[in-house]
């Protein structure tokens, strides 16, 4: 069955201590991302990746780090969390075949972090 | 830069009603236009995937439409029941050499009641 994991799916936390939070695919795409979302404004983008050992920023980098080692794999990093980082986190990942498109994202994640 | 907005925020109707969501952005170079159902505290299903060069996808009680060149999508529920009470979120996604960013609407939260 092809789908997107995230562990852990809830997390309790406390300001500085630093987390991670994983994300696993088994369908060989090639991108990943990571999503943030909060009441209010939405979805918005933190990090995303167009294969292994290449990532870029989105829209909300700040606070956040990743790194893509194997393609199945796109952890995000909080090296010292903050409260402002209390939300709820998607990871997703995609493909392109000639003119097809598929994505799958992951279950979510929620984090506060006190 | 681009922007989606969806209107309404919010939206109450009785069972059996058909029923129009609206989604504007501001860019129309896209690549292609994702629907997205979202139950309280739950991931992203999606729901239609419209490419640039088509002007509607359908699905069941489901029906999309875009309009590139005007920057409007519309999503068409037929004959709407209580299980379609979820938030609706439209996103277009840009494409740029190899990466992807995926822009999201704040959505459109519709109760459908009995």
């Amino acid at each position: 069955e092809a789908q997107v994991t995230q562990n852990p799916r809830y997390l309790i936390t406390v300001t500085g201590k630093k987390l991670t939070v994983t994300c696993s695919q088994n369908m060989n795409h090639e991108y990943m991302s990571w999503y943030r979302q909060d009441p209010g404004l939405g979805l918005r983008q933190i990090y995303y990746s167009m294969n292994v050992e290449v990532t870029d920023k989105g829209d909300v980098p700040e606070g956040y780090k990743v790194s893509r080692k194997e393609k199945r794999n796109f952890p995000l990093i909080l090296e010292s969390p903050s409260p402002n980082q209390t939300s709820l986190y998607f990871c997703a990942s995609s493909s392109w075949s000639g003119s097809s498109y598929e994505q799958y994202f992951g279950p979510g994640t929620r984090l506060t972090v006190t | 830069k681009q922007e989606v907005t969806q209107i309404p925020a919010a939206l109450s109707v009785p069972e059996g009603e058909n029923l129009v969501l609206n989604c504007s952005f501001t860019d129309s170079a896209i690549y292609n236009l994702q629907w997205f159902r979202q139950d309280p505290g739950k991931g992203l299903t999606s729901l239609l995937l419209i490419q640039s060069s088509q002007r509607e996808q359908t699905s069941g009680r489901l029906n999309a439409s875009l309009d590139k060149s005007s920057g409007r999508s519309t999503l068409y529920i037929a004959a709407s029941q209580p299980g379609d009470s979820a938030t609706y979120l439209c996103a277009v996604r840009m494409r740029k050499g190899g990466s992807e960013k995926l822009v999201f609407g704040k959505g459109t939260k519709l109760t459908v009641n009995p």
